[in-house]
């Protein structure tokens, strides 16, 4: 089974440039999250989707940041323009999203590293 | 959610036993105790979770006390890949809309010593 996918996995820009990171979830997984962790932390949750909608987005930067989830498949994390603190590893997760179920286990993808200069 | 306390670092010999403390004093009769863990340069990959019993899968064992303030999370034959940060997260199970969150704290880095 193929794991979370994510790209790319290290990027380097300069302050108030644009980025944006792709997240290919496993196949037939509903829920979708993206993470920042920045370094000697553990991963923050930005934003949750289950399917194409936003389920919950309460911790995402919205004046800097976005996110989207076409189709309900591969997603789209975005950061315009970027500032130095947003320089961290933003992770991708996916899991079944099956409700009701005592836990739906989250396989996380390994990451994009960016560097804001 | 409960709130959890790890201790930042813990060394462990290769081949021993490795025991991961977690405290979560605050824990509600609702509330699972999960385990990640976070190889350096990849996601957190997922170990085991429980309610009150204790737990085995291939991976670990998790024993959390009676009174389920506390838990330990056991590697029985730890080797040098299990160098890792552990992570102990406590949440309710299946809490509807945003349910299946995580929230993660610093965790315990874990080296294994050979």
């Amino acid at each position: 089974e193929a794991g979370v996918a994510q790209s790319p996995r290290y990027k380097i820009i300069e302050k108030r440039q644009s980025v944006a990171f792709w997240c290919n979830p496993i196949s037939g997984h509903a829920t979708l999250y993206w993470y920042q962790q920045i370094l000697g932390q553990g991963p923050k949750l930005l934003i949750q989707f289950q399917n194409n909608g936003v389920v919950d987005d309460s911790q995402l930067p919205k004046d800097r940041f976005s996110a989207e989830r076409l189709k309900g498949v591969d997603s789209t994390l975005k950061i315009q323009p970027a500032k130095l603190e947003d320089s961290a590893v933003y992770l991708c997760a996916s899991s079944l999203g099956r409700g009701g179920a005592s836990y739906n286990e989250q396989f996380f993808g390994p990451g994009t590293r960016l560097t804001v200069l | 959610d409960a709130k959890t306390t790890q201790p930042p670092s813990m060394d462990c010999a290769e081949g021993r036993a490795a025991n991961l403390p977690c405290n979560h004093s605050t824990i509600s009769g609702n509330e699972y105790v999960y385990w990640y863990r976070q190889i350096h340069s990849q996601g957190p990959q997922y170990i085991i979770h429980g309610l009150k019993n204790n737990e085995t899968n291939e991976m670990a064992s998790l024993i959390i006390t009676e009174d389920r303030k506390s838990s330990t999370l056991i590697l029985p034959h730890a080797t040098l890949r299990d160098t890792a940060v552990y992570y102990c997260i406590v949440r309710v199970a299946y809490s509807g809309a945003g349910s299946y969150q995580l929230t993660f704290g610093k965790g315990t880095k874990l080296s294994v010593i050979p």
